[in-house]
């Protein structure tokens, strides 16, 4: 079984701060890891996603996220936030290889950027 | 390229009735996955169809069904609406079996009144 915690539910920021919003997961194999982006009244965007290989994943918008294996993490980064990075954001994990059909959901956070 | 598209984007439908979700998925993309995504409990898996075929189901009621059409296409049906069905429902697809190509409709918003 696979579950995934985002830690704060809603998380703010200055523009122009480093955003970092956390994402833990459980995984009895290997994961895949991705996280999404949500604007209101819309669905979800991938912004990056890890499978195999580096563990520093770069995405769109200026996100990027680091695979730790030792602690079981997958946090997103951005160095310095923008008025249009407000949204929710939502950590996301699949077990690896054959059969990773399906995405297990954290419960979001919700970034809001103070001008 | 056209991305998933779903329809309606909004519903409103009585308590016991039945809704219909529509989704069509990116051209060549045979998995659809349908997601619920209800106020306080996240997103939650519901259905995946590959190939024309139920793959896997949820945590949820048989009164959540649903098909996939030859043309890749996928309906999903709410049967016997109870007001908690209130959600938004995500349509993703993907080119098989493999998850990490998931692209998701911008939902299909169900009220239950």
């Amino acid at each position: 079984a696979q579950s995934v915690t985002q830690l704060g539910s809603h998380v703010s920021v200055s523009e122009g701060a480093l955003v970092l919003l956390r994402c833990n997961y459980s995984s009895s194999v290997p994961p895949y890891l991705f996280w999404y982006v949500q604007y209101p009244n819309q669905g979800l965007q991938l912004l990056l996603k890890y499978t195999t290989g580096a563990t520093l994943v770069k995405g769109i918008n200026g996100f990027e996220a680091e695979f730790k294996k030792s602690e079981t993490s997958f946090h997103l980064t951005k160095p310095s936030a923008h008025m249009s990075d407000a949204a929710e954001y939502f950590c996301a994990v699949s077990p690896s290889g054959a059969g990773s059909y399906q995405l297990t959901f954290g419960k979001g956070t919700k970034l809001s950027v103070i001008p | 390229e056209a991305g998933v598209t779903q329809s309606p984007t909004h519903l409103i439908k009585t308590r016991g009735q039945q809704a219909t979700l529509r989704c069509s998925p990116i051209s060549g993309h045979t998995s659809v996955y349908w997601y619920q995504q209800a106020l306080g409990l996240g997103l939650q898996f519901l259905l995946w169809y590959d190939e024309g075929e139920e793959r896997n189901r949820g945590n949820f009621p048989p009164r959540f069904s649903g098909r996939q059409f030859p043309n890749y296409s996928s309906e999903l049906n709410v049967n016997a609406l109870e007001l908690e069905d209130s959600a938004l429902y995500l349509c993703a697809s993907s080119p098989g079996r493999e998850v990490y190509g998931y692209t998701f409709g911008s939902g299909t918003r169900l009220t239950v009144v």
